[in-house]
């Protein structure tokens, strides 16, 4: 079983529409990245989380830790959004860091 | 906001010959780089972590003389892919973590390599 497990894999959506893209994961961390990635690769940090409730723009994060689980959402969905959102966690183990990443939700937004 | 660049941006190469990345952090210090690999459809996988002045640190599986990383600076990280082969083909990403901030990442572009 990974670690960090996405939800829904793929999306399409209708330009305006609500989205909302979840990661659960299954093991104690520091902190969350939600990250996007366009076609050409290039990776964009979005969010990072430790706890609570992060809003930029239309992108709004959630995490609860308890329940070992995080939510990205966008609201007004653009053509513009359409990319590869992924949930990564950061683990702590022996004194050094590593992120572990989701397979990622491949957002699709139709006009 | 904090940008890495990668360059170049794509390399195309025989195979065994060797290929250098670099990653830099542009307008901040970055103690620790971070080299990822993706295969198409995969997730990232983290094949080393760089720190500045010190030998990487590899995770296993990923050959520590095949995957030659420098970290000469504060910011700026190479990775050079020796004696490359076909299956060395892919996109790979670097990221820098801020002096400040030990949690956050910032991601370079990536690097597409295919040999040839």
């Amino acid at each position: 079983k990974n670690e960090v497990e996405q939800s829904p894999q793929n999306l399409t959506a209708q330009e305006g529409e609500f989205i909302t893209i979840n990661c659960s994961y299954s093991v104690g961390i520091s902190a969350l990245h939600w990250l996007q990635q366009h076609p050409g690769g290039g990776i964009v940090s979005l969010f990072m989380l430790s706890s609570g409730k992060k809003k930029h723009g239309r992108l709004i994060a959630t995490i609860n830790i308890q329940e070992k689980h995080s939510s990205l959402h966008i609201t007004a969905s653009h053509p513009r959004d359409s990319a590869v959102y992924i949930c990564a966690v950061l683990l702590t183990q022996g004194g050094s860091e590593k992120l572990v990443f989701g397979k990622g939700t491949k957002l699709t937004v139709n006009p | 906001g904090a940008v890495v660049s990668q360059h170049p941006s794509r390399v195309i190469c025989k195979s065994g010959t060797s290929v250098k990345i670099e990653c830099r952090s542009l307008d901040f210090q970055a103690t620790t780089m971070f080299w990822y690999r993706q295969f198409p459809k995969k997730s990232l996988m983290l094949m080393a972590t760089s720190n500045e002045g010190s030998k990487a640190t590899y995770e296993q599986g990923v050959e520590k003389d095949k995957f030659l990383i420098n970290h000469a600076s504060l910011t700026l990280s190479t990775l050079t892919v020796t004696s490359a082969h076909p299956e060395d083909s892919s996109f790979y990403i670097c990221s820098a973590r801020p002096l400040e901030v030990y949690n956050e990442q910032f991601f370079g572009p990536g690097t597409r390599l295919t040999v040839l």
